[in-house]
Formats: structure tokens, C-alpha cells, sequence
């Protein structure tokens, strides 16, 4: 079965530097994508960044990065210049090509100190 | 609409009730998908529809769950009889197709059973 996990429940960075926040996963897939979700108090989840396992060059969405290590299973996330609105709750999810169900991690709580 | 839309926001209800949770997805997304998000938890897959396709439920908790979506639009998650572990917050996502597209979220409806 596949399962998401993220070891940092909580993080905090302070406003302007860079943070990392890190996802493993585990299936025997060769074949997947995988994403990272932000949900602000305000609940409503919306989609970071996503990669595609067949791609070897890791995504990037302006001050969001990811580090894609597929043998190791690994995809982190990286906010640059963080922002006071970067602060909520960050999902890593994983979805099996041509399969319907994203599995999610336990999230990682993110605060920006001004 | 503009995005996923789901009602009621917050529901408090007496253990042994039957409650409804509304989700109307984004006009012309196919695919529609239920999780639950309890405290500190991550998102456990529900449900999932695709157009006229038989959904697949294999994420419902017990039979005391179930959900339908009349006409590929609005869905309905029925609880019955809930009881306090269904406490937690009901999410809806809609998505234009169901392969990697990103999901859409709705805001979620927060559920206490007293």
C-alpha cells in the first residue's frame, strides 16, 4: 500500500529565509505523480507545486522548489524568500498513474516569524 | 461557480443523528472527490466519483457512510447514525478529469457530534 509520510509536524523560518520541508513516500510504482498541497486556516486546499515521477528535473513555481530523489523516495519542498502568507498547514500527496486516489501525509504546520 | 462550494461550514449534531454534507464542484469537473481530515491527521480518502462511472467507495469507514452525486453535478455525503470518532472535517475536491489534474478544493465542512 502506498503510504505518505512527513516527520516535521511543525516548522517555523523566519520571514525572508529559506525553508525545507521534507516527504518520503513509499511504493513500488514506477509510474506516479506527486504534489504538495497548502491549506490556510481558511481550509481550502491549493496546489503548490506537482512532479511527475518519470521526470528527472525537479519542479519549480517561482520561490517554490521541490528535490525530487525517486530512489530514495524522497520529495521536499523548499520556500525560498518566505513570506508572512507562506504560513499554513503544507500536504505532500502521492496519486499511481492512472489510478483516482491522492494518499496524503499527516501535513507540516509552518510558521513565518515577521 | 468560481470554485467548489460545500455546505453546510460547520455542523454540530447529537451522536445517533443522520447528517448530510453538500459539495457542488466546479462547473464541467468529472471527477469529484470526498476525504476526511480529522484533528492532526491527514486527508482519508472517502469516495471518488467519474462521470457515469461506478464510484469507487472502497474509503468509507462502515456502511453508516454513503454519498451520491445526482446528475455529474452536485454530491450529497450522507453519515447515519454518527457517532463521535466522525467528528472531523468533511472536504470535497473536483478535478476537470481523473489523472494527475490538480484537485480543487472546497473549504471543507467542520463536523462535531456532541
Amino acid at each position: 500500500a502506498q503510504t505518505v509520510t512527513q516527520s516535521q509536524p511543525e516548522m517555523s523560518v523566519q520571514e525572508a529565509e529559506t525553508v525545507t520541508l521534507s516527504c518520503t513516500y513509499d511504493t513500488s510504482e514506477s509510474d506516479y505523480y506527486l504534489f504538495w498541497y497548502k491549506q490556510p486556516p481558511s481550509r481550502q486546499m491549493i496546489l503548490v507545486i506537482r512532479q511527475e515521477a518519470y521526470k528527472q528535473q525537479n519542479a519549480t513555481e517561482n520561490r517554490f522548489s521541490v528535490n525530487f530523489q525517486k530512489a530514495a523516495k524522497s520529495f521536499s519542498l523548499k520556500i525560498s524568500d518566505s513570506q508572512l502568507g507562506d504560513a499554513a498547514m503544507y500536504f505532500c500527496a502521492y496519486r499511481r498513474y492512472n489510478f483516482n486516489k491522492f494518499y496524503f501525509g499527516s501535513g507540516t504546520k509552518l510558521n513565518v516569524k515577521p | 461557480g468560481a470554485g467548489v462550494s460545500q455546505s453546510p461550514s460547520n455542523k454540530v449534531t447529537e451522536k445517533g443523528k443522520d447528517v448530510e454534507l453538500r459539495c457542488d464542484p466546479i462547473s464541467g469537473h468529472t471527477a469529484l472527490y470526498w476525504y476526511r481530515q480529522s484533528l492532526g491527521q491527514g486527508l482519508e480518502f472517502l469516495i471518488y466519483f467519474q462521470g457515469n462511472s461506478a464510484p469507487d467507495k472502497s474509503g468509507l469507514p462502515s456502511d453508516r457512510f454513503s454519498a451520491e452525486r445526482t446528475g455529474g453535478s452536485v454530491s450529497t455525503l450522507t453519515i447515519q447514525r454518527t457517532q463521535q470518532e466522525d467528528s472531523a472535517v468533511y472536504l470535497c475536491a473536483s478535478s476537470l478529469r481523473g489523472s494527475y489534474e490538480k484537485l480543487f478544493f472546497g473549504s471543507g465542512t467542520q463536523l462535531s457530534v456532541l
